[in-house]
């Protein structure tokens, strides 16, 4: 049972290359979460998926698009990289009105 | 931004000692909840208060919930050197699915 799982741990990008983030989680969770998280911020949502099939903006979406492939899997799409995006990234699962689980972040600079 | 606000921003005690760190924010919540984040780890889930509750325990932690004056305060009692972490406060404002995170209490517990 691992949770909540987030690929790659680390990443370097040049301003204008394209990445996916990829998550997933075994914990049968119907809502999932992007969040990203900048020195002195906090975490602030980017999208959310309430349920498969479904996903919604949170407070920073733009520059960013998601693909809910299953109730597993929660994908971060960056189109064209900028350094504002330079952040940890988490993915997070859990049920409407309960807590959330993490996972260990990404870490991501474009250069 | 509904984002809240925890204070301080940086507590730093010695073993044994309780800490106190409280959260403010500005819409009316379902729910409240703490999170932990060791250096370089994903957020733990620690406790959730609902909005009709006004105390909550968890081993050593206290929670309580003033909706009136909107905040909320974490008490870890008898720290320890393994509490040294940083802590957020995250609410849902309505939505269920909206989770705006304050900037965090950055606590260091001094063996």
């Amino acid at each position: 049972n691992a949770g909540v799982t987030q690929t790659p741990k680390f990443q370097v990008l040049k301003t204008g290359q394209s990445m996916t983030l990829q998550c997933a989680q075994d914990m049968n969770h119907n809502s999932m979460y992007w969040y990203r998280q900048d020195p002195g911020m906090g975490l602030r949502l980017i999208y959310y998926s309430a349920s498969e099939g479904t996903t919604d903006k949170g407070e920073v979406p733009n520059g960013y698009n998601v693909s809910r492939l299953n109730k597993r899997e929660f994908s971060l799409r960056l189109e064209s990289a900028a350094p504002s995006q330079t952040s940890v990234y988490f993915c997070a699962g859990g049920r409407v009105y309960n807590e959330q689980f993490f996972g260990p972040g990404t870490r991501l600079t474009v250069l | 931004s509904q984002q809240g606000e925890e204070d301080p921003q940086a507590l730093s005690i010695q073993e044994g000692e309780n800490a106190t760190m409280n959260c403010s924010y500005k819409t009316s919540i379902n729910n409240l909840q703490w999170y932990r984040q060791n250096s370089g780890r994903g957020l733990v889930h620690l406790i959730l208060i609902r909005s009709n509750e006004r105390e909550k325990h968890s081993g050593r932690l206290r929670v309580t919930l003033d909706t009136s004056k909107k905040s909320s305060s974490l008490l870890i009692t008898a720290s320890r050197a393994a509490d040294t972490a940083s802590y957020f406060c995250a609410t849902d404002p309505n939505t269920g699915n909206q989770f705006y995170f304050g900037t965090g209490t950055s606590l260091t517990v001094i063996p």
